[in-house]
């Protein structure tokens, strides 16, 4: 049971346009949501969150939207670059306590490519 | 700030063989996680640590893996004997109290199980 799904594998986006990454989730206990950015060779590196208190977070370039009501983030980056290609993750997380504080469970994630 | 440091970063052995991996976290991070990255998923947590004692090892598959982390600093995972469909990247997290959904990745160990 896959509970956090990125539909799509790949996207490819010109230098300058806008990216957007769409993630899915399922279960109704989430209430807090990360963003991964994953190099070839390298760990996952933390990019974004968003609690489920609120709808939209942005730090720079990149902006995430969360839609409660249809379980659904997704992340922007405007305007893309070149060195913005990599595997990108969607995780999610509860913060409710016991044994699931803490855990994320990630999707599978895409693989962004901007062409110069 | 030193990041997580993971060693060997890559290993290959056959079926049935041995093999540990090791990580240490960032100085003061009480959390560490163990997840495996089979090629085209994402992260599958397979054991949190809070300090020195486990969290959530419930998608650890005790027949073959165990893990430790002794003075809840450095953890070891090991897989005995292990199989073809373990073949995988190994990466070791590790979150401070104070931002726990925020976990901060080492580089990995790919395994390959020929």
């Amino acid at each position: 049971d896959q509970q956090v799904k990125q539909n799509s594998p790949s996207l490819s986006v010109q230098e300058g346009r806008i990216s957007i990454l769409n993630c899915d989730y399922t279960n109704s206990m989430f209430d807090y949501f990360l963003w991964y950015k994953k190099y070839p060779a390298e760990g996952p590196t933390f990019l974004i969150s968003i609690s489920s208190i609120k709808d939209k977070n942005e730090d720079g370039r990149f902006t995430v939207f969360l839609n409660k009501s249809a379980k659904h983030l997704s992340l922007h980056i405007v305007p893309s670059q070149p060195g913005d290609s990599a595997v990108y993750f969607c995780a999610a997380s509860q913060s409710a306590g016991g044994t699931s504080y803490g855990k994320l469970t990630f999707g599978q994630g895409t693989i962004l490519t901007v062409h110069p | 700030e030193a990041g997580v440091a993971q060693s060997p970063r890559y290993k290959i052995i056959e079926k049935r063989q041995s093999v540990a991996f090791w990580c240490n976290p960032i100085s003061g991070h009480a959390t560490l996680y163990w997840y495996q990255q089979i090629l085209g998923q994402g992260p599958k947590l397979l054991i949190q640590f809070q300090n020195n004692g486990v969290v959530d090892d419930s998608q650890l598959p005790k027949d073959r893996f165990s893990a430790e982390r002794l003075k809840g600093v450095d953890s070891t995972l090991k897989i005995q004997p292990a199989k073809l469909e373990d073949s995988a990247v190994y990466l070791c997290a590790s979150s401070n109290s104070a931002s726990f959904h925020e976990q901060f990745f080492g580089p990995g160990t790919r395994l390959t199980v020929l």
